[in-house]
């Protein structure tokens, strides 16, 4: 199937830990991003790669980093977790990385989330 | 900086009724508008977008979306709802002067009675 697919699903952890979230798609896309939802269902974007470069960096802890190595991967890593970092994070991929005349661009593809609850 | 309004957070219908959910957004030139669904437990899935052209669109699942300039709304609407359309919606804009990221809004519930 082609597919955005994140590992783990769901994730229960301690505070002070350190934990990874993998993402890999196969749709052949150029741009991949991490968005969180947060208990009351807000999305919104913390990092976007496009060919492995960071091209959107929000204003994210650095506990939070992400990783691409390669065009078809983004991991995020989290150090020092803490009880606010509970949320769902949804990893998505794009066509092309959105510019002027990228019809294409923001038609984001997303994967079926990764539930991380901090304890 | 963009942003979107979805002023109802929970919506209500019987199957077989229409629907309309609202959408408002706010950005200084002409943006790129979508409408998502998230099924519980789910990802989301794009239902239709707007970039430029009629500003009538048509998505999957016949629910289609009107981008009206003059009142900066993209509302979605579907003229007969089926149970399986219990889901949440979000409404989201891209936008050319913040490197073409998508801003949600916070999503509409709608849950459908039979």
């Amino acid at each position: 199937d082609t597919a955005v697919s994140q590992t783990p699903k769901y994730l229960v952890t301690q505070m002070g830990n350190d934990k990874s979230i993998k993402c890999e798609q196969n749709l052949g896309h150029d741009t991949m991003y991490w968005y969180k939802q947060d208990s009351k269902k807000f999305l919104k974007i913390m990092f976007s790669y496009n060919n492995k470069e960071l091209i959107i960096n929000e204003t994210v802890p650095n506990r939070f980093s992400p990783k691409s190595p390669d065009k078809a991967h983004l991991n995020l890593h989290i150090n020092s977790l803490e009880l606010g970092d509970s949320a769902v994070y949804f990893c998505a991929s794009s066509q092309e990385f959105p510019g002027p005349g990228v019809v294409g661009a923001n038609v984001l593809t997303f994967g079926a989330g990764s539930r991380l609850t901090v304890l | 900086a963009q942003s979107v309004t979805q002023p109802d957070i929970h919506i209500t219908v019987s199957e077989g009724a229409s629907l309309e959910l609202r959408c408002n957004y706010s950005y200084g030139a002409t943006p790129y508008l979508f409408w998502y669904v998230q099924s519980p437990g789910q990802g989301l899935q794009l239902l239709l977008k707007y970039f430029s052209g009629d500003t009538l669109v048509q998505g999957i699942k016949g629910f289609e979306a009107e981008f009206k300039r003059s009142q900066s709304s993209f509302n979605l609407r579907k003229p007969s709802v089926h149970w399986s359309d219990a889901a949440e919606y979000f409404c989201a804009v891209g936008a050319r002067g913040s490197n073409y990221k998508l801003t949600f809004g916070k999503g509409t519930l709608l849950t459908v009675n039979p």
